[in-house]
This record gives structure tokens, C-alpha cells and sequence, in this order.
């Protein structure tokens, strides 16, 4: 069965990274792209970007471009999200998501992983 | 960006009610239209692709449906583990944007 389970919690500092790692098993991993969506406390779902994990090609939100970066490990069928400059405001759960599309072109997501909070405070 | 609009953003009902949910969309995106559950502590769900496609193991009493600019999400008879927040989701282009979110509570 498709499962993607995600690394732990983190607690980080104003300024600090945070890397994510989204475990991929169950399908063809370089069948599919991956996304990341992140929920804020009580707030609705908000996408970061895509990457496939065929070719490496990346997509992006604007607001994160610059700050974020999205890999994928196909050895291991692992999907990671690096965000930098952390504030509070990145305080969320992060989600990656399998792109049921494959090539991006109808992003669409079947499978999530189970969810990693990120805390960012002083 | 195209733009989700869901509404309304919470509605209360009881078992056995009839659900219609709405999502607008800020420019037509055909078909291209997903809808998910979650509930607390949770991931969300796909219910409803391509606007009125349900996913494999999803109840039949979901239905989507709508096209261009203008969807919808009924639940034809609302079930106890039916209560949860609904989001739509333009599955057109990048960026993928998803609307507000309904939740739907107990009456």
C-alpha cells in the first residue's frame, strides 16, 4: 500500500532552516511528483511547491521562492523540504502530498504523508 | 493566481441532512477541480477529482459537480464521521491554490 511517512517535530529559533523528509513506499516512486502543503494553527491548507521526482524539475510559490528547496533522494524514494530564514509565521504543520498526475501538469494529490510540526519561537 | 472561493465557511447540520458546499473559482479551470476532508490531527483526504470523479473507497453519498468557474460538494445524507472541514482545490495550474475551507459541525 502507498504510505509516506515523514520525519519528526522540530522546534527551531528566528533565522534558523529546517530540512523535512517525506518517505516515499508502495509505487513506483519516479512514477510520480511530490508536493508540500503546509497548515498554519487554525488556518486552512496553503501549497509551497511541486518537484518530480523523475527529473528534479521544480515549482514553486512566489511568496517562498528564494527560501525554500525541494529534493528528492530516488535511492531512497525520499522527498525533502528545506525552508531557510525561518520566522514565526512558518510555524505549521507540513504535509507532503504524491501528485497523482505525475508530470505536474493536473496537480492532484492522492496520498499524504502524515504531517511534521515545525515551531519556530525565541 | 487563481483565486478559490468557498462558501459558506461553516455550516451546522444533523444526521441524515442534505450538504451543498460551493467553490468559485477566479477564472474557469474546466474540470479541473479536486475536492478533500480533514479532519482534526489529520491529513486531508481526497473525495471528488476532475470536479465529479470520486475516489476509489469514498462513499457514494459524496457527489461533485460544476465546471468553469462554479462547483459543488453535496454529501446526500450526512453521517456521524462526516463532520470535518471540506476544501476545494484547482487543479488547472501552478500555483495550486485551495479555497478558505467549510467546516461542517454538529447541529
Amino acid at each position: 500500500q502507498v504510505q509516506l511517512v515523514q520525519s519528526g517535530a522540530e522546534v527551531k529559533k528566528p533565522g534558523a532552516s529546517v530540512k523535512v523528509s517525506c518517505k516515499a513506499s508502495g509505487y513506483t516512486f519516479t512514477s510520480y511528483g511530490i508536493s508540500w502543503v503546509r497548515q498554519a494553527p487554525g488556518q486552512g491548507l496553503e501549497w509551497m511547491g511541486w518537484i518530480s521526482a523523475y527529473n528534479g524539475n521544480t515549482n514553486y510559490a512566489q511568496k517562498l521562492q528564494g527560501r525554500v528547496t525541494m529534493t528528492t533522494d530516488t535511492s531512497t524514494s525520499t522527498a525533502y523540504m528545506e525552508l531557510r530564514s525561518l520566522r514565526s509565521d512558518d510555524t505549521a504543520v507540513y504535509y507532503c502530498a504524491r501528485d497523482r498526475s505525475g508530470s505536474g501538469s493536473r496537480p492532484l494529490f492522492d496520498y499524504w504523508g502524515q504531517g511534521t510540526l515545525v515551531t519556530v519561537s525565541s | 493566481d487563481i483565486q478559490m472561493t468557498q462558501s459558506p465557511s461553516s455550516v451546522s447540520a444533523s444526521v441524515g441532512d442534505r450538504v451543498t458546499i460551493t467553490c468559485r473559482a477566479s477564472q474557469g479551470i474546466s474540470s479541473w477541480l479536486a475536492w478533500y476532508q480533514q479532519k482534526p490531527g489529520k491529513a486531508p483526504k481526497l473525495l471528488i477529482y476532475a470536479a465529479s470523479s470520486l475516489q476509489s473507497g469514498v462513499p457514494s453519498r459524496f457527489s461533485g459537480s460544476g465546471s468553469g468557474t462554479d462547483f459543488t460538494l453535496t454529501i446526500s445524507s450526512l453521517q456521524p464521521e462526516d463532520f470535518a472541514t471540506y476544501y476545494c482545490q484547482q487543479a488547472n495550474s501552478f500555483p495550486v491554490t485551495f479555497g478558505g475551507g467549510t467546516k461542517v459541525e454538529i447541529k
